[in-house]
């Protein structure tokens, strides 16, 4: 079976640090991996996804980035982080082929102080 | 641009009701449906989804039906429990990408 993992489950960072949430998924190939942020009170926003090594699609313009180095590994970085960064970064991949169901991982809570 | 609603944002009941949750999106131009529960602080987990040539979806106690036509989805908790409270998102799948709703956050009393 599929499993996705995130990590660090929580983080404290200060403004101006850099980031770098790690995502992998086991159990299938070639998935589509995708970043989302959820901030307090308000709804899932897509970030970033990519549908293959070295793809990337950005849908919102900030300071962070994402990388995907390997077929089931999604990272996603800041080089120095906002006050405005804040909030539960959820990554998610789909088969990419047919019903294009996406399943989540647990998530990171980000604070930045 | 798809835009999804939910409503209501937030419902309170007791436990044993029967209880229907709305979602409407505005681009009927959609792959799928797809509901999610989200316990706090948790990621999401998926409860069903909806094939856009499907009107409709059944788990256990959930049932969920679509139609794109009038851009409406609802789900429908029967028999609810405590252990139902949690926040319902639904989202509308374009080209490999998911547009979500704000959810809507459900309290079932004992």
């Amino acid at each position: 079976s599929q499993t996705i993992h995130q990590w660090p489950a929580t983080l404290v960072q200060p403004v101006g640090s850099p980031l770098s949430l790690e995502c992998t998924v086991e159990g299938t190939s070639n998935p589509n991996l995708y970043w989302y942020r959820q901030a307090a009170g308000r709804g899932l926003q897509l970030l970033f996804y990519s549908v293959g090594i070295g793809q990337i699609s950005s849908e919102v313009p900030q300071n962070l980035s994402a990388s995907r180095p390997q077929d089931r590994q999604f990272i996603l970085s800041s080089k120095k982080l906002l006050l405005s960064d804040s909030g539960f970064y959820l990554c998610a991949w789909s088969s990419g082929l047919g019903s294009y169901e996406q399943y989540f991982g647990p998530g990171t809570r980000l604070t930045v102080t | 641009k798809q835009e999804v609603t939910q409503i209501p944002a937030a419902l309170s009941v007791p436990e044993g009701e029967n209880l229907v949750l709305n979602c409407s999106f505005t681009d009927s131009a959609i792959y799928n449906l797809q509901w999610f529960r989200q316990d706090p602080g948790k990621g999401l987990t998926s409860l069903l989804l909806i094939q856009s040539s499907q009107r409709e979806q059944t788990s256990g106690r959930l049932n969920a039906s679509l139609d794109k036509s009038s851009g409406r989805s609802t789900l429908y908790i029967a028999a609810s429990q405590p252990g139902d409270s949690a926040t319902y998102l639904c989202a509308a799948t374009g080209f490999q990408k998911l547009v979500f709703g704000t959810g809507t956050r459900l309290l079932v009393s004992p």
